[in-house]
């Protein structure tokens, strides 16, 4: 079963609003990762934790602010998006950091 | 550093025909190599990969890809196209031996359009 379960499936969201983006693995793995995806481009690495630790910070804008609150779960803030930050964002896993990532279905944003 | 080029942005072929996606990279150490599969408004779902061992990797949905060190290749076949393998591929390689790198560098991508 590798299963990395992201709600809310669609997200409209203003520029003042604040909101979360929310991930769940229930796989016992270590690693999660945030990516961000825009149409017809690969998936762009925005975070990555390890046993719940804020490992690789890809020089994200603040307004994105991730969270792990345990090895299950990974949260996305967002705050003071832009218009450009409309994207597909994908939860992964990982049993370690530098192993076989597996990919949530995503969120999509749309910032207006 | 990893890179990884995939040809050829956009592949069609008819429906029964056989498919051949391209996947070069380049790696300073021994990689391990993805394939991912993004079906439409959907997230990437892990179709093979190449770690160590038998050159020779077979995946889902019938999908198989030749892992060649002398040609720095990976690429992806399907002896028989179907309808429903239309969809985006990104193939990928990660270094698992410099801690803190990238975990995967993705390719740009190759669009299937299977033609009935």
């Amino acid at each position: 079963d590798t299963e990395v379960t992201q709600t809310p499936k669609h997200l409209v969201m203003g520029m003042t609003n604040k909101k979360s983006l929310k991930c769940e693995q229930h796989m016992g793995h270590r690693a999660m990762y945030w990516y961000k995806q825009k149409a017809k481009k690969p998936p762009e690495l925005m975070f990555v934790y390890s046993y719940e630790k804020l490992s690789i910070n890809e020089s994200v804008p603040s307004r994105f602010s991730p969270e792990c609150p345990n090895s299950s779960l990974l949260n996305l803030h967002l705050h003071a998006l832009q218009p450009e930050d409309s994207a597909l964002y994908l939860c992964a896993s990982s049993q370690e950091q530098g192993n076989t990532i597996y990919f949530g279905e995503g969120s999509w944003l749309t910032v207006v | 550093a990893q890179s990884v080029t995939q040809l050829g942005s956009h592949v069609s072929v008819s429906e029964g025909a056989l498919v051949l996606l391209r996947c070069n990279y380049s790696s300073s150490v021994p990689p391990y190599l993805f394939w991912y599969v993004q079906y439409p408004n959907q997230g990437l779902q892990l179709l093979l990969k190449y770690t160590t061992g038998a050159t020779l990797v077979k995946g889902i949905n019938g999908f198989e890809a030749e892992f060649k060190k002398s040609e720095t290749s990976f690429h992806l076949t399907k002896p028989s196209a179907h309808m429903s393998d239309a969809a985006e591929y990104f193939c990928a390689v990660s270094d698992l031996e410099e801690s803190g790198n990238t975990p995967l560098v993705f390719g740009k991508g190759t669009r299937l359009s299977v033609i009935a």
